[in-house]
């Protein structure tokens, strides 16, 4: 079965230092994995996805995730946090049949310091 | 715009009672989702439904009923069964078809506060 790990559940930066906020998955064969950013009472929106085109993966807002088969590893990173940042991220992962469900992970929140 | 309207934002219901929260979108989805969002716990799936007049249980069904009548709307109803209904429930969608590499689009989510 499909699982996501995302280590630490809060994490604080000042605003201008590196973001990296780690994800890792448990699957038997490479998957499909996506990072989401939820803002205070709102719905989830996509931030980037993988899907086996490039392990270097671009997003909205400055985001990039790198996808690592031998680490089962799927970080997002931010080279310079924005006070605008500051909401929780959620990696998910599915598998390549309709009949897989998308599962998420815990979710990390990020806090910038200004 | 195309989107993923949920009503009401906030709900507050007395224990015992049913309540039903509305779920309707114009991206012309094939699939439509219910997750329950609990502080630390992140997204778990209720009920899901690929296709009009068909749908499936999650992993935390019990105590939730849905219906599909139209490919537009996916209404989830909350019964007095739920032992723990406080909660924030997010309503999604994706392409069928390309499911596994369409993104889900959600809703804004209902707040619904049982006392």
């Amino acid at each position: 079965a499909q699982s996501v790990t995302q280590l630490g559940s809060h994490v604080s930066v000042s605003e201008g230092a590196l973001v990296l906020l780690r994800c890792n998955y448990s699957s038997s064969v490479p998957p499909y994995l996506f990072w989401y950013v939820q803002y205070p009472n709102q719905g989830l929106q996509l931030l980037l996805k993988y899907t086996s085109a490039a392990t270097l993966v671009k997003g909205i807002n400055g985001f990039e995730a790198e996808f690592k088969k031998s680490e089962t590893s799927f970080h997002l990173t931010k080279p310079s946090a924005h006070m605008s940042d500051a909401a929780e991220y959620f990696c998910a992962v599915s598998g390549y049949t309709s009949y897989d469900k998308v599962i998420f992970g815990p979710g990390t929140s990020l806090s910038v310091i200004p | 715009d195309g989107g993923i309207t949920q009503s009401p934002k906030y709900l507050f219901r007395k224990e015992g009672q049913n309540v039903t929260l509305s779920c309707e979108q114009n991206l012309n989805h094939d699939a439509m989702y219910w997750y329950r969002q609990d502080p630390g716990q992140g997204l778990r799936l209720i009920y899901y439904s690929q296709i009009v007049n068909d749908f499936q249980k999650g992993d935390i069904a019990e105590g939730y009923s849905v219906s599909r009548e139209k490919k537009e709307s996916f209404p989830l109803t909350v019964t007095s069964a739920q032992k723990n209904p406080t909660a924030f429930y997010l309503c999604a969608s994706s392409f069928e078809k390309d499911r596994v590499k369409s993104p889900l689009h959600f809703g804004n989510g209902t707040r619904l506060t049982v006392t």
